[in-house]
């Protein structure tokens, strides 16, 4: 079955950009019937969602983080990945990544494991 | 952005104890709720989607019911494996939003 992975830096300075990738295993990324997302939680504020990709390049982004987030997908590599500017201790959390079905209603399955990334100096 | 509360925030109970957490939407979302199951250091797991179809291999203890603005869901006989934390989400505009959680523990 399809299988996530987070990786990248657990670390990052304040001001600097965030760089997540997600590999997906067990399925192509290129598959007509899916987005792609980014997902991240911090103990104080619960499950925010970051925005999707779809393997042709089109993307939402979530309006509170839009400014500020990129996503972008290799179908070659079978991977998407999430870059997030001007970082702040707020932007520290668990990230993950998930697929959802396009389609009227979207849930999220599977997800990544996830990775934490702290913001600090 | 679409608002989920969810209640209670937290509950004690005990094995074998049937459990009901609410989940409201800020407007309505139809039928376009999902629920999650999380348990400590690990990522969400989807238990039910479209508010009351039960994700494969899910245990039909657990069920999901209601649509526009009010959802539950329900865990008929609480087992050990049970005690997590649960969402809701809904996907009926974008941005997805999600509940704040409700924390099920043993009593």
């Amino acid at each position: 079955q399809v299988q996530l992975q987070e990786s990248g830096p657990g670390l990052v300075k304040p001001s600097q950009t965030l760089s997540l990738t997600c590999t997906v295993s067990g399925g192509s990324i290129s598959s007509a019937g899916y987005y792609w997302s980014w997902v991240r939680q911090d103990p104080g504020k619960g499950l925010e969602w970051i925005g999707y990709i779809h393997y042709s390049g089109k993307t939402f982004y979530n309006p509170s983080l839009k400014s500020r987030v990129t996503i972008s997908v290799d179908t070659s590599k079978n991977q998407f990945s999430l870059k997030l500017t001007s970082v702040t201790a707020a932007d520290t959390a668990v990230y993950y990544c998930a697929r959802s079905v396009r389609s009227g209603s979207n849930w999220f399955d599977p997800w990544g494991q996830g990775t934490l990334v702290t913001v600090s100096s | 952005d679409i608002q989920m509360t969810q209640s209670p925030s937290s509950l004690s109970a005990s094995v074998g104890d049937r459990v009901t957490i609410t989940c409201r939407a800020s407007q309505s979302i139809s039928t376009y709720l999902t629920w999650y199951q999380q348990k400590p250091g690990k990522a969400p797991e989807l238990l039910i989607y479209v508010a009351s179809s039960l994700q494969s291999g899910v245990p039909s203890r657990f069920s999901g019911s209601g649509s526009g603005t009010d959802f539950t869901l329900t865990i008929s006989s609480l087992q050990p494996e049970d005690f997590a934390t649960y969402y809701c989400q809904q996907s009926y505009s974008l941005p997805y939003t999600f509940g704040q959680g409700t924390k099920l523990e043993i009593k």
